[in-house]
């Protein structure tokens, strides 16, 4: 299958900081990518959809003030939290598809965010 | 509320038992996905059913997706240690994206 890369794998920052997650398709060109939020012991929540070019689709109670995404390529979307408070420590893990609709989206290995 | 359940939450095993996981919905799906996911990593797509009825065979995992498109079940025969992660379903609606289910979580203890 093909590969996406997330970066970094795990980030530990301080309250009030801003951090930004990496997704890369490494050998395809991703004309779609989501990212997800997962709590432990959860299952993954579709935080957005991104479209290469255009603007982020936000799922209903996704801030996209606090969470922005760019998917300035196709083979990079970026999400960045902003003023990260503890509440957003989390496990967030982004996935990439190649074509529309029901074609195969694969996922990269996902980011462990920590805010202290 | 879920548009997905899966049954059971939790699961634990000895090696070399069979198991049954089951993904059930009162939505009609164009297409459904089971993942596994190990800690701290993503997913891995292990199969995509889009026809009623149809069955699936990856060595020892047998996928099943109900007539009606409502409900999937995942069968693992003689389970090892390797099959521990969380299995989930994820389903998809036409022209829509995947929603996914909350998980059961298989622990296969040697």
């Amino acid at each position: 299958g093909a590969v996406v890369s997330q970066h970094p794998s795990w980030v530990i920052c301080k309250s009030g900081t801003s951090v930004k997650i990496e997704c890369r398709s490494l050998d395809f060109q991703a004309t779609t990518m989501f990212w997800y939020r997962q709590f432990p012991k959860q299952s993954l929540m579709l935080m957005a959809t991104s479209n290469e070019g255009s603007k982020a689709t936000y799922e209903q109670g996704v801030e996209k003030d606090k969470f922005l995404i760019n998917h300035a390529s196709l083979t990079l979307s970026t999400l960045t939290v902003t003023s990260a408070h503890p509440e957003d420590s989390s496990f967030y893990i982004c996935s990439a598809r190649q074509g529309a609709g029901w074609s195969e989206a694969f996922f990269g290995q996902g980011t462990r965010l920590t805010v202290v | 509320t879920q548009l997905l359940e899966q049954s059971p939450q939790f699961l634990s095993i000895q090696e070399g038992e069979n198991l049954t996981v089951y993904c059930n919905s009162s939505s009609v799906f164009s297409s459904l996905q089971w993942y596994r996911q190990e800690p701290g990593e993503g997913p891995v797509l292990l199969v995509t059913v889009v026809t009623g009825g149809e069955v699936k065979k990856l060595k020892r995992l047998t996928f099943q997706f109900g007539d009606a498109r409502k409900d999937s079940s995942l069968h693992i025969t003689a389970a090892q240690p390797g099959d521990t992660g969380l299995y989930l379903c994820a389903g998809a609606k036409h022209g829509q994206n995947f929603v996914f289910g909350p998980g059961t979580r298989l622990s296969v203890l040697p």
